[in-house]
């Protein structure tokens, strides 16, 4: 089956610093979901981009499909965008792919 | 906005006992998804349904059943507990037609973290 690799595993940042997370996969896809799973465990879907660039506020995410991976990007971190962040793709059979995730923790 | 809830939080169940978890969502999605959630693994698909009384095994079924009688309620069925089910379960719905948000995004339920001793 297709898989899903995240990086980095662990990030801690300082509030108002900016992060790139990356998601590499190893296959084609139709569906590329980014998901933030915060601290109850409440999975919150971020964007659906199987391909090009999406913004919304502080966040923005970036697929390109030919090269098979996707960045999420989160610009001015606060203490409220802690939590894990999975990327998650589809090749067709509806259900999607998880990758293990990033945990990101801000600091004040 | 959609809303997909799961009929308990946290569940404390003993080993061999039958187990019934529930999904209801109110968006009139053709699709539900039963995951389970292991530190370091991610998440990983049980079963998925795409219509009443269909079903498809995912990555990891052993263990599971699931039933879909009504569009909006997807049950995930552990026949006899074991203590390597111990696991947050957590449901997911989406639709192939874009209701309530883009086509095929996925939207998720609280979760049940189920203890089995």
């Amino acid at each position: 089956g297709i898989q899903v690799e995240q990086s980095p595993p662990d990030l801690i940042l300082q509030e108002g610093a900016n992060s790139t997370l990356r998601c590499n996969f190893s296959d084609s896809v139709n569906n590329l979901q980014w998901f933030h799973q915060n601290p109850w465990g409440q999975l919150i879907n971020l964007f659906y981009i199987p391909s090009g660039t999406k913004q919304n506020g502080r966040l923005s995410a970036t697929t390109v499909a030919t090269e098979r991976y996707s960045l999420l990007y989160i610009s001015s971190s606060q203490t409220t965008d802690s939590g894990v962040y999975f990327c998650a793709v589809d090749t067709g059979r509806r259900a999607l792919t998880f990758g293990s995730g990033t945990r990101l923790q801000v600091q004040p | 906005d959609v809303k997909v809830t799961q009929s308990s939080r946290y569940l404390v169940k003993r080993t061999g006992e039958k187990v019934f978890l529930e999904c209801v969502q109110d968006m009139d999605h053709e699709n539900m998804f039963w995951y389970r959630q292991d530190p370091g693994l991610g998440l990983r698909l049980i079963y998925f349904s795409y219509d009443v009384k269909m079903k498809e095994k995912g990555d990891i079924p052993e263990g599971y059943s699931v039933s879909r009688e009504k569009k909006e309620r997807f049950s995930l069925i552990l026949e006899s507990a074991s203590t390597n089910q111990t696991s947050m379960y957590l449901c997911a719905s989406s639709s192939l037609t874009g209701a309530g948000g883009p086509r095929e995004t996925q939207y998720f339920g609280p979760g049940t973290r189920l203890l089995v001793l």
